[in-house]
């Protein structure tokens, strides 16, 4: 069975464009999950999906995103990017979601530098 | 609020030594805790979690984690590493009911020959 997959897995962009990051959760997995991870702040949470409906979100501005469609897939969008914003983006994937109890698979990641 | 700490940032170890990364987590109800590692360019494995019942938990590549409430530990141990083992380790406690993990700021291990 194929693992969570991440696209782009590089990316570069400039102050104040946007950009989508987008996940393929393991095959049967509903539950997507996306975190930041930089050496600063470490991995925090930015928000889960399931069923298509966020259902848990961090602490992050506006700014970011997510969406996630019929077939468990899950883009998430940054807009008006600043240079903080340049981090290893994590996605993982559960079966269920919605408790610790369901194992989290977590995908490569896309780094993402912003200039 | 939920809160880990891993007091260690970097860690040397010999190949074929024990090691051992420890854990202390801030956590107001029974905390579900979590192991996993990330090696170089890649995203984290899961090595091990505690949910309830024996305070000491087997996980995968020999890893094998100990349960203590009265110190809020949750720390990690390895009997005989393998240089393979190299790698950034990431304790994390996440609620019950929902899965926002709070990670610690990971512990990197160096094996040397």
């Amino acid at each position: 069975k194929a693992g969570v997959t991440q696209t782009p897995r590089y990316l570069i962009k400039t102050r104040g464009q946007q950009v989508t990051l987008s996940c393929s959760p393991i095959s049967g997995h509903r539950s997507v999950s996306w975190y930041q991870q930089t050496p600063g702040q470490g991995l925090q949470f930015l928000f889960e999906y399931f069923s298509e409906t966020q259902r848990n979100k961090g602490n992050f501005p506006g700014r970011f995103s997510g969406r996630q469609f019929s077939n468990s897939r899950s883009e998430m969008n940054v807009s008006t990017l600043e240079l903080g914003d340049s981090a290893l983006y994590l996605c993982a994937s559960s079966l269920e979601g919605g408790g610790s109890t369901d194992t989290q698979y977590f995908g490569p990641g896309t780094r993402l530098t912003v200039l | 609020a939920q809160s880990v700490t891993q007091p260690d940032i970097h860690i040397t170890v010999s190949e074929g030594a024990s090691l051992e990364l420890r854990c202390n987590y801030s956590y107001g109800a029974t905390p579900y805790l979590f192991w996993y590692v990330q090696s170089p360019g890649q995203g984290l494995q899961l090595l091990l979690k505690y949910f309830s019942g024996d305070t000491l938990v087997q996980g995968i590549k020999g890893f094998e984690a100990e349960f203590k409430r009265s110190q809020s530990s949750f720390n990690l141990r390895k009997p005989s590493v393998h240089w393979s083992d190299a790698a950034e380790y990431f304790c994390a406690v996440g609620p019950y009911n929902d899965y926002k993990l709070s990670f610690g700021a990971g512990t990197t291990v160096t094996v040397r020959a």
